[in-house]
C-alpha cells in the first residue's frame, strides 16, 4: 500500500519569508500528485497538481511544487508567504488505474504578521 | 464557495438514532467520495461510487451505509453510531479515475 509522508508537522514563519514543504510517498510506479490546503473553516481546495510532463508545476496563489522522481518527492514551495496562508497543507497520491487518493498527515502552516 | 453541498453541516446524535448525510454535485462529475477526518488527521477514504456503482469500500462498518441515488446525489446512512465515530464527514466528486477531487464543506457529526 501507498503511504505518503509529510515531515514539517507544524511551520511557523514570518510574511515574506520562503517556504518549502515537504512531501515523500513510497509507491514505485506512475503517480499522480496533488496539494491540497484547508484554510480554517473551509473545505479542503486543491492548489496544484502533477499528472505528467514538466516536473516543476505551478498552482494557484504563487505556489509551485516539483516532482524529482528520483527521490520519491514533492515538496510545495511559494518564495514570499503572506498572512493569509495560513492554513493545513495536506499532499496526496494517487496511482494509474487507481481513484483511492492517499493523504500525508498534513502540514500546519502559521503565518506570523 | 465549494461546488460540492453537503448537508446538514452539523449533526448531534445518540448512538440508537438513525440519520443520513446527503451530498450533491451538478458538476457532470462520475465519482464520487466519503470521507472521514479526525481533528489535526487527513482525511481518510470510506467508500467511492463510479457511475453510481460502489466501486470502493475501504472496510468500513456496516454502521455506515452508503448510497448513490443518482449521478448527482450520495448519501451516507447512519445507525448505531459509536462515540469514536464524532469526525468531519467530506464528501467529493471528480471526474473520475485520477483526476482532481472537488470537496464540499463536510458535515461535523458528534456522537453522544
Amino acid at each position: 500500500a501507498q503511504s505518503v509522508s509529510q515531515h514539517n508537522h507544524h511551520v511557523i514563519l514570518s510574511e515574506a519569508a520562503s517556504l518549502e514543504l515537504g512531501c515523500n510517498y513510497s509507491y514505485g510506479g506512475t503517480v499522480n500528485l496533488f496539494w491540497y490546503v484547508q484554510y480554517p473553516g473551509q473545505h479542503l481546495q486543491l492548489l496544484l497538481k502533477y499528472f505528467s510532463g514538466d516536473p516543476l508545476v505551478k498552482g494557484i496563489k504563487g505556489f509551485e511544487a516539483e516532482f524529482i522522481k528520483s527521490k520519491f518527492s514533492f515538496n510545495l514551495r511559494k518564495p514570499s508567504v503572506q498572512w493569509s496562508d495560513t492554513a493545513e497543507y495536506f499532499c496526496a497520491v494517487n496511482h494509474f488505474g487507481n481513484e483511492k487518493l492517499t493523504f500525508g498527515t498534513g502540514t500546519r502552516l502559521t503565518i506570523i504578521p | 464557495d465549494t461546488e460540492v453541498t453537503q448537508t446538514p453541516k452539523h449533526l448531534v446524535m445518540g448512538m440508537t438514532n438513525k440519520k443520513s448525510l446527503k451530498c450533491e454535485q451538478h458538476m457532470g462529475h462520475r465519482a464520487m467520495y466519503w470521507y472521514k477526518q479526525k481533528a489535526k488527521k487527513p482525511p481518510e477514504l470510506m467508500f467511492v461510487y463510479s457511475y453510481e456503482k460502489l466501486s470502493i469500500n475501504e472496510s468500513v462498518p456496516s454502521r455506515f451505509s452508503p448510497e448513490c441515488p443518482n449521478s448527482s446525489l450520495l448519501n451516507l446512512h447512519l445507525h448505531a453510531l459509536q462515540p469514536e465515530d464524532s469526525a468531519l464527514y467530506l464528501c467529493a466528486s471528480s471526474q473520475g479515475g485520477v483526476q482532481p477531487q472537488h470537496f464540499g464543506d463536510g458535515t461535523r457529526l458528534s456522537i453522544l
